[in-house]
């Protein structure tokens, strides 16, 4: 079935630090979307991309819809220990079907 | 005031048995959505139902039946329980299904253990 392909699987990062994951499909989707999930509850969603070369922020996270509709990115700037959880990519189909990426751990030291 | 809620939070129970799980949204919502959560994290869509009506149906073990009494819940049965459905088991809502992307709301997850 559909896939996204996200990178990098985890990472540990200083307080401070900026941080970078990406997603990578062999389809076009209509939306792309980055959800965080904390430990122990339900994805929520931080940024949805519409357009194709879309660049979006959201306070310290920055994303954008690659110019192809089949890559994104999050930026994270100057990470706090908040940030910690999992951070997943999304590609909307038909139906709102969403398809997800495998997800990168997000750990920082404070 | 919780937009999603699910019931049980954490299930175990014994192989062969059958379960059920309820999510329930105060949202407004027409659309609901079932998602299953292996132990590697990977998120993957079961089925969705709008106004009551099954949307999708990913390729699920027929063991699994949604049941969508109104339009505030979706319910989800699991007949014959085996190890493998062991995974933490997430109710979303979203309104409607046309135009573009309707943010989906997640509830807080159901941890199924089979043992």
């Amino acid at each position: 079935g559909q896939q996204l392909n996200q990178s990098p699987q985890s990472m540990f990062i200083q307080e401070g630090e900026d941080v970078s994951m990406n997603c990578t499909s062999s389809s076009i989707f209509n939306t792309w979307l980055w959800y965080k999930q904390d430990p122990g509850e339900g994805p929520v969603l931080l940024i949805a991309l519409y357009k194709a070369g879309e660049l979006t922020s959201n306070g310290r996270l920055t994303a954008q819809f690659g110019i192809t509709r089949k890559d994104s990115f999050l930026n994270i700037s100057a990470s706090i220990p908040s940030d910690v959880g999992i951070y997943f990519c999304a590609g909307q189909q038909y139906g709102n079907k969403l398809v997800f990426g495998a997800g990168t751990i997000l750990r920082v030291k404070s | 005031d919780t937009a999603v809620s699910q019931t049980p939070k954490y299930l175990v129970t014994q192989m062969g048995n059958d379960k059920s799980i309820k999510c329930e949204q105060n949202l407004g919502h027409d659309t609901m959505y079932w998602y299953k959560q292996d132990s590697k994290k990977f998120l993957k869509i079961m089925f969705s139902y709008n106004n009551k009506e099954l949307i999708i149906n990913e390729t699920v073990p027929n063991r699994f039946s949604p049941k969508s009494p109104d339009k505030a819940h979706l319910n989800l049965h699991i007949n014959s329980l085996e190890l493998g459905d062991s995974a933490v088991y997430f109710c979303a809502s979203s309104q409607g299904l046309a135009g573009g992307y309707n943010e989906q709301f997640f509830g807080p997850g159901t941890r199924l253990t089979v043992l």
